[in-house]
């Protein structure tokens, strides 16, 4: 395993629920990532936080909501979502996500969302 | 601006012979590239990245991938393909030297056959 753990790997919700997608990293990283990755389409990028910071918002709409509340967790809170954000989201950790180096992201299983 | 391209989305070798994942890129600048691999129900797995310095660089369970600057290309290759290599295979670029994030292809799926 990689270090990163996402809860739960499995996840349907309804249109009016709330729910929360939890990501821990074990490795001491600074900066952690959310990512949406659908069926044949690159990953998107949805949010990054550095030294708990958020850094990075790529217009993710506001039914998305994060929270980082030290550098080894990250939530992803849910509400009123969509049938076309039922996807596999992904967190990444990485060292340091403002620094030119090319550090390699390590990431968590995923959470696989189904909106009905 | 940054961006990748993965010509193919699907891919099938046999097992034993030599393969190769095809990655082109677009930067304003010096590139960093990336290759992930990603197994079913997991998340992705680093590979190997391009910094600087020698073309072929070498990575993880024998992938390696040679960077071409006059094609802006970074194919993965592997010499042996085997069974267990087949996954979705994910390339990435950022500009180098700078805090910009990953830009990530849209995958191409390996199968290796028997």
């Amino acid at each position: 395993e990689t270090g990163v753990t996402q809860t739960p790997r499995h996840l349907v919700m309804g249109m009016t629920n709330k729910k929360s997608l939890k990501c821990e990293q074990h490795l001491g990283h600074n900066a952690m990532y959310w990512y949406k990755q659908s069926a044949k389409k690159p990953l998107e990028l949805m949010f990054v936080y550095n030294f708990k910071e958020q850094t990075e918002n790529n217009s993710v709409p506001s039914r998305f909501s994060p929270e980082c509340p030290n550098s080894s967790h990250l939530f992803l809170h849910l509400h009123t979502l969509q049938p076309e954000d039922s996807a596999l989201y992904l967190c990444a950790s990485s060292r340091d996500g403002t620094t030119p180096d090319p550090n390699e992201q390590f990431f968590g299983p995923g959470t696989r969302l189904t909106v009905l | 601006a940054q961006s990748v391209a993965q010509p193919e989305d699907q891919v099938n070798v046999a097992e034993g012979n030599p393969l190769t994942v095809k990655c082109t890129y677009s930067v304003s600048g010096n590139p960093y590239l990336f290759w992930y691999v990603q197994y079913p129900n997991r998340g992705l797995q680093f590979l190997l990245k391009y910094i600087t310095g020698d073309n072929l660089v070498k990575g993880s369970y024998g992938f390696e991938a040679e960077f071409n600057k006059s094609q802006t290309s970074f194919h993965l290759k592997k010499p042996s393909a085997l069974v267990s290599d087949s996954a979705l295979y994910f390339c990435a670029v950022r500009v180098a030297g700078s805090a910009r994030q990953l830009t990530f292809g849209s995958g191409t799926q390996l199968t290796v056959l028997p």
